[in-house]
């Protein structure tokens, strides 16, 4: 069985401040790894993955992840935030091979504030 | 590639009413998801086909659901007897079968008053 853990359900960053988002895995097989962001009232869109490539892996709107096996971790940054960036963040496991169902971690409500 | 399309956005509904929503996935991905989220919480998966066989069925997925994919195209969940626990967004998404990504739609509220 396979689970993600997402440490704090809201995280407030100033304007122009880091962001790090932490997201903890279990998995019995070498994982495939995802985050989400998805907007109020809205799906989900696909910041970025980690599919056994890279371990540093960068996404959209200058989000990152590193994958470290481990700390069994994948923690989502961002050097500067921005407004905009304000959303739900999920972070997803699958077990792998070609797209199969997702697990999701609880999600983390980033703030940002002036 | 139009994305993940779902109709209808919102649907308020009285309880024991039936409802129906559909999904018409990416062009020519031959896998089809069903997740359903929760205020507050990530998306739980409830069931997915590849082609038009439902290969997999959430324990989430009661007698009162059904979700169809006849033609390997499109697919419908319809939930009976509607009960106010239904209420929710359900979200649809799509992979092809050689990808490693699941590009999901906007979603489909659903409250049951």
């Amino acid at each position: 069985a396979q689970s993600v853990t997402q440490l704090g359900s809201h995280v407030s960053v100033s304007e122009g401040a880091l962001v790090l988002l932490r997201c903890n895995y279990s998995s019995s097989v070498p994982p495939y790894l995802f985050w989400y962001v998805q907007y109020p009232n809205q799906g989900l869109q696909l910041l970025l993955k980690y599919t056994s490539a890279a371990t540093l892996v960068k996404g959209i709107n200058g989000f990152e992840a590193e994958f470290k096996k481990s700390e069994t971790s994948f923690h989502l940054t961002k050097p500067s935030a921005h407004m905009s960036d304000a959303a739900e963040y999920f972070c997803a496991v699958s077990d792998g091979g070609t797209a199969s169902k997702l697990t999701f971690g609880t999600g983390t409500r980033l703030q940002v504030t002036l | 590639d139009t994305g993940v399309s779902q109709d209808p956005r919102h649907k308020i509904t009285k309880r024991g009413q039936n409802v129906t929503f559909r999904c018409d996935p990416i062009s020519e991905h031959n896998r089809l998801y069903w997740y359903r989220q929760t205020l507050g919480q990530g998306p739980e998966f409830l069931t997915y086909f590849q082609n038009e066989a439902q290969l997999e069925k959430s324990r989430l997925l009661s007698d009162r659901f059904s979700a169809e994919r006849p033609k390997g195209s499109f697919s419908t969940l319809e939930i009976q007897r509607t009960e106010q626990g239904d209420s929710a967004m359900y979200l649809c998404a799509s992979s092809p079968i050689s990808g490693n990504t699941i590009y999901f739609g906007e979603g489909s509220w659903l409250t049951v008053v």
